[in-house]
């Protein structure tokens, strides 16, 4: 099945750098990413998506400058986090579109990463 | 107005019993697309089934099964014979037609499942 790597898993780092979080599909080409975020015991909340070779569509409130999305290739779209805060300690997951479908487009599956925990000190 | 909604936070359920986690959805798109992912204490998504909203039957996969009821707007989540291992976070989630095709999930804000021995 198809599979997505989210690396890191987890990364401390300190007020006010910058985090990279890479998602890669393995096994399959996606020209569309997802990224989301969770903070501790609530929902996933979609903040952006990824389109390969085109300027990422941000979700309403979500700052542009401050996530910056990079989908360079097929495989691999890239979310930094600049000049991070306390306050964007989060989980964040991303998801692939893979074009294996269950009868309609609709359906066709998400697959997620492993997701990365961000702890801004 | 959420679009997906579950109301139960939390839940405790007997090993072997089945459950039902609800969901409700609010769209005006006539073609849209549910799903259901259960997350465990290590973060990640896993896909359990997912229902169209042209499906006549309802989907089954394992010992999951959607019930989905088209006119109440409702797709809950049944889970025969529970086990151990089910507990997780279970969250509903849609897709609706009216990005083009490209657009990401709406999630609802989960149902902690604990299943007692």
């Amino acid at each position: 099945g198809a599979v997505v790597s989210q690396h890191p898993s987890w990364v401390i780092c300190k007020s006010g750098t910058s985090v990279k979080i890479e998602c890669r599909s393995l096994d399959f080409q996606a020209t569309t990413m997802f990224w989301y975020r969770q903070f501790p015991k609530q929902s996933l909340m979609l903040m952006a998506t990824s389109n390969e070779g085109s300027k990422a569509t941000y979700e309403q409130g979500v700052e542009k400058d401050k996530f910056l999305i990079n989908h360079a290739s097929l495989t691999l779209s890239t979310l930094t986090v600049t000049s991070a805060h306390p306050e964007d300690s989060s989980f964040y997951i991303c998801s692939a579109r893979d074009q294996e479908g269950q009868g309609d487009f609709l359906g066709y599956g998400y697959t997620f990463g492993s997701g990365t925990r961000l702890t801004v000190v | 107005a959420q679009k997906i909604t579950q109301t139960q936070p939390g839940m405790f359920v007997q090993e072997k019993e089945a459950v039902t986690l609800d969901c409700t959805y609010d769209t005006s798109d006539p073609s849209y697309g549910l799903f259901w992912y259960k997350q465990p204490s290590s973060g990640e998504m896993i896909f359990l089934i997912y229902q169209g909203s042209y499906d006549q039957q309802n989907a089954t996969e394992g010992r999951y099964s959607l019930n989905f009821q088209k006119a109440r707007k409702s797709a809950n989540l049944v889970i025969s014979a529970s086990q151990l291992g089910d507990s997780a976070m279970y969250f509903c989630a849609m897709r609706e037609n009216s990005g083009g095709g490209a657009d990401g999930l709406t999630f609802g804000k989960g149902t902690h499942l604990i299943i007692q021995p």
